[in-house]
């Protein structure tokens, strides 16, 4: 069983629309973890949360503790936004559980 | 500031040797991670090294080792290469411990024949 579920698993969009990314997770956690992988392999980290909401730029993130439950969501999306988008937890065993990512394309 | 390194980039090795690859944080950052990506498994985690101690530690065999210098470089190790062990190993900084922001390295892509 993995301990990170993420859907959709693949998403294309149109230039300009709202995507959303979910995010479930089963362990007690201390921190979640937004990440973007490029083709090349290249990993930037876009969020950590552990209550709340963060924003930057066009992309906000999400996380309800009760529900342990995540969103990304991506507003005007851009081509360039084209990667994937894994969520990761910072587990109270002190490890960190990855999600398999959710592959997004923009098309212009 | 200079970003995390890896070194090398490209690896290639035959079943049964061992590896060590390296990672230079970002200066001033103590903490530095380990993952290994590979695509039927994804990313998981090996460890963590903070202030050369090992903090945390995934679930990897005893073959996979890693330690931490005083300028806070780390070096992993991986002892009698198996065909399951090619994957890509990244490693990332963090200014405090791997719950906060990590900043990830290039990568080191390790393949075994």
């Amino acid at each position: 069983k993995n301990e990170v579920e993420q859907s959709p698993q693949n998403l294309t969009a149109q230039e300009g629309e709202f995507i959303t990314i979910n995010c479930s997770y089963s362990v007690g956690i201390s921190a979640l973890h937004w990440l973007q992988q490029h083709p090349g392999g290249g990993i930037v980290s876009l969020f950590m949360l552990s209550s709340g909401k963060k924003k930057h730029g066009r992309l906000i993130a999400t996380i309800n503790i009760q529900e342990k439950h995540s969103s990304l969501h991506i507003t005007a999306s851009h081509p360039r936004d084209s990667a994937v988008y894994i969520c990761a937890v910072w587990g109270w065993s002190n490890q960190f559980y990855f999600g398999t990512g959710t592959s997004l394309t923009v098309i212009p | 500031k200079a970003g995390v390194t890896q070194t090398p980039r490209y690896l290639i090795k035959t079943r049964g040797q061992q590896v060590t690859l390296s990672c230079s944080p970002i200066s001033g950052h103590r903490s530095v991670s380990w993952y290994q990506q590979t695509p039927g498994q994804g990313l998981q985690f090996l460890f963590e090294y903070f202030s050369e101690t090992q903090r945390n530690k995934g679930n990897f065999p005893g073959r996979f080792s890693g330690r931490q210098f005083s300028n806070s470089r780390s070096e992993m190790n991986v002892s009698t290469l198996e065909l399951g062990d090619s994957a890509l190993y990244l490693c990332a900084s963090s200014p405090g411990t791997a719950f906060y922001e990590q900043y990830f390295g290039p990568g080191t892509r390790l393949t075994v024949t």
